[in-house]
């Protein structure tokens, strides 16, 4: 079946530009997931819906970085005045439902900002 | 082109042998743990996961032991091929809704 994907898979911004990245979810999964990925080093949690429900923001790195799931599935993430340090790969991921269940990971979006 | 995982450690193992991948994990309070498996461009994989009322788990070649005295987690590859060489990441959950990643192993597989 069709697993979570995520678009675009590569984007390029300068600085200062505003990014929205997209997350499709398995269908039918519940909970979702935003993690950033800096260069050789492990996912790291950013924020964390359940249905519409945003229940953590306690990763985003600051008021520049926005996330939304307005109908409970499709997400976006938006970095407003993108800097140089926002460049990472962002993940998403879903699960059936609450945190214990396997988290299923699309393949991220690469952000550099030039 | 990529230059992933600079600064990760590594291991690397000739094809039909058996690898070992050790993660050491901080929070005692950890009831979960996943090993992720990351190929170059893609995006995490689950292999095997553990709860904290467990010692030894074992899937499909794979086994997972906790130690949860030293707080210690490993992997374990049995007869290793090509298409394992890839980077592996342990991950703890608190019981909440966060996998929080440990910095990863770089495993090459040598023909």
């Amino acid at each position: 079946g069709a697993g979570v994907s995520q678009s675009p898979r590569y984007k390029v911004a300068k600085r200062g530009q505003d990014v929205a990245l997209r997350c499709d979810p398995i269908s039918g999964h519940v909970s979702l997931f935003w993690y950033q990925q800096a260069l050789g080093q492990g996912p790291e949690f950013l924020t964390y819906f359940q249905n519409e429900a945003q229940l953590d923001k306690s990763g985003l790195p600051s008021d520049r970085f926005f996330a939304e799931r307005p109908e409970g599935s499709v997400s976006t993430l938006k970095i407003q005045r993108t800097q140089q340090e926002d460049s990472a790969v962002y993940l998403c991921a879903s699960s059936v439902a609450g945190p214990s269940y396997e988290q299923y990971f699309g393949p991220g979006t690469r952000l550099t900002v030039t | 082109g990529e230059s992933v995982g600079l600064h990760l450690p590594t291991l690397s193992v000739q094809e039909g042998d058996n690898s070992i991948i050790n993660c050491a994990y901080s929070n005692s309070a950890s009831d979960y743990f996943i090993w992720y498996k990351q190929e170059s461009g893609k995006g995490p994989q689950f292999i095997i996961d553990i709860r904290s009322n467990m010692d030894k788990r074992q899937g499909q070649r794979v086994t997972v032991l906790l130690n949860k005295t030293v707080k210690h987690l490993s992997l374990q590859i049995a007869a290793t091929q090509p298409g394992d060489s890839a980077v592996y990441f342990c991950a703890e959950n608190f019981g909440n809704e966060k996998l929080t990643f440990g910095t990863g192993t770089r495993l090459t597989i040598i023909p």
